[in-house]
């Protein structure tokens, strides 16, 4: 079974400033997925970015951007430039790999991001 | 992109009663499809797998019998809460994707409220 642990309940920076969120994951899978999904008040799931476990280089979307240590076993969430929408919940979760597609996703805990202005 | 629609969005019943939810995908197909639910300022947990025109994989702790989920079609999944109690109250969403090992696309989740 996999776990995913995010230690930081919540955070709160200015607009404008840089912040990361951590995550950390267990697993003895070798091959699977992360991503980090975000929840505003809306509670609407939105996918931020995802990151392969297979490829080294770390994804980027715009102003996110991850730092995945796959050694690790770290997938850090950096949001530069942080906006007043960009508060919300933040979700790491993992996908293992499956040829089938029939797997969910494990989510962390959560990190409840606060953007003052 | 791939569109994840649920319904209804919000529903209040009395306890004893039971309630449908639904979970359409709009442009794709999915033969699968997954049901969370969602306590206040928590986390997702996983209730089920809905598989289509077979039986729902249950994690672990959820009763199969309160929570009756069928996908008869590769767009439709739905979710019964059978004899709702004030403690099924929750946020309950579903999710699917389009294609193999892509993300996961989520409806915009029910709040249920039993009374």
């Amino acid at each position: 079974a996999q776990t995913v642990t995010q230690s930081q309940p919540e955070m709160s920076v200015q607009e404008a400033e840089t912040v990361t969120l951590s995550c950390t994951y267990d697993t003895s899978e070798n091959n699977y997925y992360l991503f980090w999904y975000k929840q505003p008040p809306s509670r609407q799931m939105i996918l931020v970015i995802r990151q392969e476990a297979y490829k080294q280089q770390n994804a980027t979307e715009n102003r996110f951007s991850v730092n995945f240590q796959k050694a690790a076993k770290s997938f850090s969430l950096k949001i530069s430039d942080s906006q007043l929408g960009d508060t919300a919940m933040y979700f790491c979760a993992f996908m293992k790999y499956s040829g089938g597609g029939a797997d969910g996703l494990t989510f962390g805990k959560g990190t409840h991001l606060i953007i003052q202005p | 992109g791939a569109v994840v629609s649920q319904h209804p969005s919000r529903v209040i019943c009395k306890s004893g009663t039971s309630v449908k939810i639904e979970c359409r995908s709009l442009d794709f197909q999915a033969t699968t499809m997954f049901w969370y639910r969602q306590f206040p300022k928590k986390s997702l947990m996983l209730m089920a797998t809905s598989n289509e025109g077979s039986k729902a994989t249950y994690e672990q702790g959820v009763e199969k019998d309160k929570f009756l989920i069928n996908h008869a079609s590769l767009t439709l999944s739905t979710l019964t809460v059978t004899s709702a109690h004030p403690e099924d109250s929750s946020f309950y969403i579903c999710s699917a994707r389009d294609r193999v090992n892509s993300p996961l696309h989520f409806g915009n989740g029910t709040r249920l409220t039993v009374t």
